[in-house]
């Protein structure tokens, strides 16, 4: 039963630098997503994905990028890191609008925590 | 502008007490509003509401619509402290089925 898993869990990255956080699910779900989460703030959209190849901006998609190569999985990429990102990533999966199991659920995973200097 | 709005932002109560958690929401094309619950880690989905005046019920945690006046409510009775956490709404739009937006939490600390 892994649901949702991210890694890595805590990365320190100094301003300028790249990385990926990976997100994987078991679920055979179609939609992706990717959110950060700062206090105050509650959740934001970054990028999500509705399936296999296809990616789309969600509201603070600046200084990041998304690829879905297959379907369980789920990269974003920062390319150029800025203080600004510092924040907890959660990725998160549901099943599509018209599937039968579908009712709103995401199932999320337990978060990254980034930290840039 | 979309917006979602928890209140209060934070509150303390004893065991035993009753919580009442808002969440107003102001968004083109509404199409659910849902509660998750955060401790530590990952939220945990409670309820998905998307008719008015339809109680949603799951042991102590209950929840409602109203779609007239644009906001939900998330009760909890006999509260323990295991309750203690963060807890999330978010409203989905139109057809787009997972892009939640989600209000900032209202903290809840449950204390012995």
């Amino acid at each position: 039963n892994a649901g949702v898993t991210q890694t890595p869990k805590f990365r320190v990255l100094k301003t300028g630098q790249s990385m990926t956080l990976l997100c994987a699910q078991d679920m055979n779900h179609e939609y992706m997503y990717w959110y950060r989460q700062d206090p105050g703030m509650g959740l934001r959209l970054i990028h999500y994905s509705v399936g296999e190849g296809t990616t789309a901006k969600g509201e603070v998609p600046d200084g990041y990028n998304v690829s879905r190569l297959k379907k369980q999985n789920f990269l974003l990429g920062l390319e150029s890191a800025a203080p600004s990102q510092t924040s907890v990533y959660f990725c998160a999966s549901s099943y599509s609008l018209n599937s039968a199991g579908g009712n709103g659920e995401l199932f999320f995973g337990e978060g990254s925590r980034l930290t840039v200097l | 502008e979309d917006k979602v709005v928890q209140s209060p932002l934070s509150l303390v109560v004893h065991e035993g007490d009753t919580v009442t958690l808002n969440c107003s929401y102001e968004v083109t094309n509404f199409r659910s509003l849902l509660w998750y619950k955060q401790e530590k880690k990952a939220p945990t989905f409670l309820f998905m509401l998307t008719s008015s005046g339809i109680e949603k019920k799951s042991g102590r945690l209950s929840s409602i619509l109203d779609k007239k006046e644009l906001f939900s409510i998330l009760n909890i009775t006999a509260t323990q402290t295991g309750d203690s956490a963060v807890y999330l709404c978010a409203v989905t739009q139109g057809d787009s089925w997972g892009k939640l937006q989600f209000g900032a939490g209202t903290q809840v600390v449950v204390t012995p």
